[in-house]
């Protein structure tokens, strides 16, 4: 089984340019969502969908765009990349009941220099 | 302020000791609490999910307390092989009316050598 998978798993990226983080599940799974992750903090929440065609806003959404036309795939848009975003993002995906855990993707190292 | 504070930040122990990672949420209205397991350079794994009516729940070596009242968690590792190095995350649930959120903990770092 595949789980969460995440492409690319490296990228380095200049100031200013965009890119688009790809995320996909094979669990039919209604709940995505995106988090990044910096050194000695915890997870924070960029942006989530409970079901395709719905996405909205988490915690730090600011430089981020979200769209998901299919139950399967959650791509992330860095629309104009700043230093300020280098971090590791994941993405994960659960059925939305509230007692079931999420399943991580294993990430996606970005660097922006 | 709905946190989540784990200590502590990072541990050694030997193989084959035990350990106990604390967590301290301030978390509400509360929904369940998660440990998580993260490997270095992978996704963070579930390892046990709690609700206010459980105090205890083991997964194979790991088993997690929870006392609600106090707003305390523990998760403690048994007989620790080299496999258990990874940084543990406490994660809360709270009920809101645009469905459950999650805040995540900063971690702990345990490091288990030979």
């Amino acid at each position: 089984n595949a789980g969460v998978t995440q492409t690319p798993k490296f990228q380095v990226l200049k100031t200013g340019q965009s890119m688009t983080l790809q995320c996909a599940q094979d669990m039919n799974h209604e709940y995505m969502s995106w988090y990044r992750q910096d050194p000695g903090m915890g997870l924070r929440l960029i942006h989530y969908s409970v079901g395709a065609g719905i996405t909205d806003q988490g915690e730090v959404p600011n430089g981020y765009n979200v769209s998901r036309s299919t139950t399967e795939d959650f791509p992330l848009r860095l629309l104009s990349a700043a230093p300020s975003q280098t971090s590791v993002y994941f993405c994960a995906s659960s059925t939305g009941f509230s007692n079931q855990p999420q399943h991580f993707g294993d990430g996606t190292r970005l660097s922006i220099l | 302020k709905n946190q989540v504070e784990q200590s502590p930040q990072s541990l050694i122990i030997l193989e084959g000791k035990n350990c106990t990672l604390q967590c301290n949420y301030t978390v509400s209205p509360f929904s369940n609490l998660r440990w998580y397991k993260q490997d270095t350079g992978r996704g963070p794994v579930s390892l046990t999910i709690m609700t206010f009516s459980e105090n205890t729940k083991s997964n194979g070596r790991y088993t997690a307390t929870l006392d609600a009242d106090t707003k305390q968690s523990s998760l403690h590792i048994t007989a620790s092989q080299l496999s258990d190095s990874a940084s543990y995350i406490c994660v809360v649930s709270r009920a809101s009316a645009a469905g459950n959120k999650l805040t995540f903990g900063g971690g702990t770092r345990v490091l288990v050598k030979p």
